[in-house]
């Protein structure tokens, strides 16, 4: 059984980055033909895929957080991270980590899910 | 990117009941869709990939279908733990897109 947890600020002050981590329960970091990725959710905007990096290190942002988002693996901690500068409180959302099992399947797991304000 | 319109917003049912909720993508999406189940305060959980293939573990009870761009979930013999906010989002094209979900309430 995979675990996803993620770890990180729960504040973060409007055009700050949002720095968080996803620590993977077993070495799957990199391996087989995963994609790690970030989706958030708001009450507004429901969820929202945010990126992802496949087993072969190549990113897959969505567009509209292109110039701002930053995902990267560290393998030798079994992590994967998600970087999101000059945030607004639009930013504000709960961000879960995820694991896809390959490109053309579904999201087999999730982490819990951490909570991120952004706010002075 | 690629909208993704589930319907009925909301849905009361009682136990025992079998529902069918359905989605609908904006484009042909080859059957790439997958189902999640969310419940208050947890991560989704998939339920379903491919439009109709049951993710390991999940029971039976829940079957998906398509056809051309529209895709359900029916859910039979309704229990308590089946009820939540449910969520197809396509994995055909990025990025991937979400419904904005079905509320499934106990009447």
């Amino acid at each position: 059984q995979v675990r996803l947890q993620e770890s990180g600020p729960g504040l973060v002050k409007p055009s700050e980055t949002l720095s968080l981590s996803c620590s993977v329960s077993v070495s799957q970091v990199p391996g087989s033909s995963y994609f790690w990725g970030w989706i958030r959710q708001t009450p507004g905007k429901g969820l929202e895929w945010l990126g992802s990096i496949d087993y072969t290190g190549q990113l897959y942002y969505n567009e509209s957080l292109r110039s701002r988002i930053t995902i990267s693996v560290e393998a030798s901690k079994n992590q994967f991270s998600l970087s999101l500068t000059s945030v607004t409180a639009a930013d504000t959302a709960v961000y879960f980590c995820t694991r896809q099992a390959s490109r053309y399947y579904g999201i087999d797991f999730w982490g819990p899910g951490t909570t991120v304000t952004v706010s002075a | 990117d690629i909208r993704m319109t589930q319907s009925p917003p909301t849905l009361s049912a009682s136990v025992g009941d079998t529902v069918t909720l359905t989605c609908r993508a904006s484009e042909i999406i080859d059957n790439w869709l997958a189902w999640y189940q969310q419940r208050p305060g947890k991560a989704p959980k998939l339920l379903i990939y491919k439009a109709s293939g049951l993710e390991s573990g999940v029971p039976s009870k829940f079957s998906g279908s398509a056809s051309g761009t529209e895709f359900n979930i029916t859910i039979s013999g309704l229990q308590p733990d089946d009820f939540g906010t449910y969520y197809c989002q396509q994995y055909s094209d990025f990025p991937f897109t979400f419904g904005q979900g079905t509320r499934l309430q106990i009447k």
